[in-house]
C-alpha cells in the first residue's frame, strides 16, 4: 500500500506561470519531507525540504507548504522555466535517527516556452 | 555539489551474468542506500547501511547483495543476472538525517 501519493503522473505549465506539483502522505508519524528533480538518465538530485514543525519552506523561486492535518504537501515553482521540466518526486522519512526515505511516484512537469 | 560517483552507467548483459554495480562517495558520509527505480515508478529502497560492516535490506525485495568493507565503497551484486532485474539501479549516501545524495545511476539490461 503506498504510503506516498503523487497522483498527477504529468503536469503543463507555459514558461512564467506557476506550476503546483502536490503530494499526499497515509502516516502521522511522517515528520520530514522533501523534494527531489530528477532529468531521464541521471540521479535525483534535492531541491527543498520541510520538517513537520514549519508549514512553509521557501528557497528563490521554489515554495514548499506543509498541512499537517490534510497530510498533504505541495510545491509551487514561479516562475516556471523551460529548465525545471523534469520529473519530481516527493519523498518523507519517519521521525527516527534510523529511518529511511519513502518516495511517490513523481510528476513529470513540461514547461513549455 | 555531491560526490558520488556509479558505475558502470550502462550495462547490456546476458541472463545468468554475474554482475557488480560499483558505488563511491567521497563525503564521508555513514549512511549509503540502493534504489531501484522503473520509468513512471517510485524508487524503491533495497538495501542500505548505516556504517562499516553493516548492511540491511530494504523494503523491496532483491535477489543482490552488497558489502561495506570501506566507508566510501557500496557495491551491489547479482551473481546470476535475469531480465526481471533490468531496471535503473541508483546508490545514494547521506550524513545524519539529512537528505540524500544521489549518484547517476545504473541502468542494466539483461538480455
Amino acid at each position: 500500500d503506498q504510503q506516498v501519493k503523487q497522483n498527477s503522473p504529468s503536469l503543463s505549465v507555459q514558461e512564467g506561470r506557476i506550476s503546483i506539483l502536490n503530494c499526499d502522505y497515509t502516516n502521522s508519524m511522517f515528520d520530514y519531507f522533501l523534494w527531489y528533480k530528477k532529468y531521464p538518465a541521471e540521479g535525483p538530485t534535492f531541491l527543498i525540504s520541510i520538517s513537520s514543525i514549519k508549514d512553509k519552506n521557501e528557497d528563490g523561486r521554489f515554495t514548499v507548504f506543509l498541512n499537517k492535518s490534510a497530510k498533504h504537501l505541495s510545491l509551487h515553482i514561479v516562475p516556471s522555466q523551460p529548465g525545471d521540466s523534469a520529473v519530481y518526486f516527493c519523498a518523507v522519512r519517519m521521525n527516527s535517527g534510523y529511518s529511511t526515505l519513502t518516495f511517490g511516484k513523481g510528476t513529470m512537469l513540461l514547461v513549455s516556452p | 555539489e555531491a560526490d558520488i560517483y556509479q558505475t558502470p552507467r550502462y550495462l547490456v548483459i546476458g541472463t545468468g551474468k554475474k554482475i557488480t554495480l560499483e558505488c563511491s562517495q567521497t563525503m564521508g558520509h555513514d549512511k549509503m542506500y540502493w534504489y531501484q527505480q522503473d520509468p513512471g515508478m517510485e524508487l524503491h529502497l533495497i538495501h542500505y547501511s548505516y556504517g562499516v560492516n553493516s548492511t540491511e535490506k530494504g523494503d523491496l525485495s532483491s535477489e543482490s547483495t552488497v558489502s561495506r568493507i570501506r566507508t566510501e565503497h557500496f557495491p551491489l551484486t547479482l551473481e546470476s543476472a535475469r531480465p526481471s532485474h533490468t531496471s535503473q539501479y541508483l546508490c545514494a549516501s547521506s550524513r545524519g538525517t539529512g537528505e540524500l545524495f544521489f549518484g547517476e545511476g545504473s541502468r542494466l539490461t539483461v538480455l
